[in-house]
Parts: C-alpha cells; structure tokens; sequence
C-alpha cells in the first residue's frame, strides 16, 4: 500500500534559520510522482513541486530545496533563511501514474517562523 | 494551470442539514476529486467525479451521505448531508492538470452546530 511519513507535526525557527522538512514514502510502483504543497492560515493548497520518480536531481527554486532519495525513499524540502512568511502547513504527496492518478498525502508539518 | 472557483468559502450549518459545494473549473478536465481536511488533520480523498459516470467513492465514504453530480467537463458539485459536527472540515475540489499535478480550490470551510 502507498504511504506517505511526514514525522514532523510542528516545526518552530527563528527568522533568517534554515529549516528542512522530511517526507518518507512507500509505494510498490515503479512510476510515480511526488509533491510539495504549501497550506498557508488560508486554507488553500499552493503547488511547490512536481518530482518524477526516474529524476533524481536535486531542484533549487529561490530560497527553496528539494532532496530526493530513491535509495531511502526520502524527498525532503529545505527552506533557507526562512521568513514569517514561509509559516504553513506544508504536505507531501504521492501520486501513482496511471489509472485515476490519486494523491496519497502526508499528514503536514506545521511550520512557525517567529520575527 | 486551471483555475478553480469553490464556493461557498465558508458555511455555518445546524446538524441535520445539507450543504451543496460548488466547484467550476475554467476549463474542461475529465476527472475532478474531492477532499476532506478535518481539523488539524491531513487531506482525504472522498471520491472521483468523471464525466457521465458515477463518481467513485473512496473507504469509509459512501453516496448516500456525499452526493456529487458532475453534469459537465468544467462543473462538480458535492454535498455534505445531514450533517453533524462530525462533518465540520474543509472540502476541497481538485482538477488533474497533466503531468504537473493537481490543481485545488480555495476549499469550502464548514462548520456544523
């Protein structure tokens, strides 16, 4: 059965700290995708990432980072010199690649940057 | 990406009602998923609408109590009945956009009394 493991329930730093969230994953599929989403106090889901299992490559985008392990089943997300901003629930998500496509989602880490 | 209108944003509903939810997409997608957040908790798939075809529940959701109509490509609704405090979550519809994953909503937060 998939899975996906944020262990991580909240997370507290202080402003300008780097901080990184972890993402553990089971899935019996060779193919499959996986995802950061950002849930601000809003309440709406803001894509981050797409990752596709056969690409390994480790991704920066601004002040963002993504670690993908195959070999541990690990897709970390580090957030350097966070802001007040970046405070959210973020949620990693796997997703098969046929059939209806679904997402398996993790349970979130709350994330609180204090000033 | 598609972008996608919910509504209401928010409900206050007393137990033993209905709520129908919203979701317009400004283009047409074959498949649109609805989601439940309950308090603090994670995201959970309640069903698939396709098209033309009854939507597909997920494990522990049934018709009866989430009806979802999907009379077109771009339009979905689902509904909460007779609701008990229970159901006070967040619902989110969600579109497939190609390879680069799903779009969401803005969510419906309802509250039951």
């Amino acid at each position: 059965a998939q899975k996906v493991t944020q262990a991580q329930t909240e997370i507290s730093v202080v402003e300008k700290e780097d901080v990184t969230l972890d993402c553990v994953y089971e899935t019996r599929d060779t193919t499959y995708y996986l995802f950061w989403y950002k849930q601000p106090p809003s309440g709406e889901l803001v894509f981050l990432i797409r990752r596709n299992s056969f690409d390994e490559q480790n991704e920066i985008s601004g002040r963002y980072s993504w670690n993908f392990q195959k070999s541990t089943s690990s897709f970390n997300f580090t957030i350097t010199a966070s802001q007040v901003v970046d405070s959210a629930v973020y949620f990693c998500a796997l997703s098969e690649v046929s059939g209806t496509y679904k997402y398996i989602f993790g349970t979130g880490t709350r994330l609180k940057v204090l000033a | 990406s598609a972008v996608i209108s919910q509504k209401p944003s928010r409900d206050i509903c007393q137990r033993g009602t209905s709520l129908t939810i919203q979701c317009q997409v400004d283009s047409q997608v074959t498949m649109m998923f609805w989601y439940r957040q309950q308090p603090g908790q994670s995201l959970t798939l309640i069903a698939t609408a396709n098209q033309g075809s009854e939507a597909t529940y997920e494990s522990g959701f049934v018709i009866d109590k989430f009806p979802i109509s999907r009379p077109n490509l771009t339009f979905s609704t689902l509904t909460v009945s007779n609701m008990s405090p229970e159901d006070s979550s967040i619902y989110l519809c969600s579109v497939r956009q190609g390879l680069e994953g799903y779009t969401f909503g803005s969510g419906t937060r309802l509250t039951v009394v």
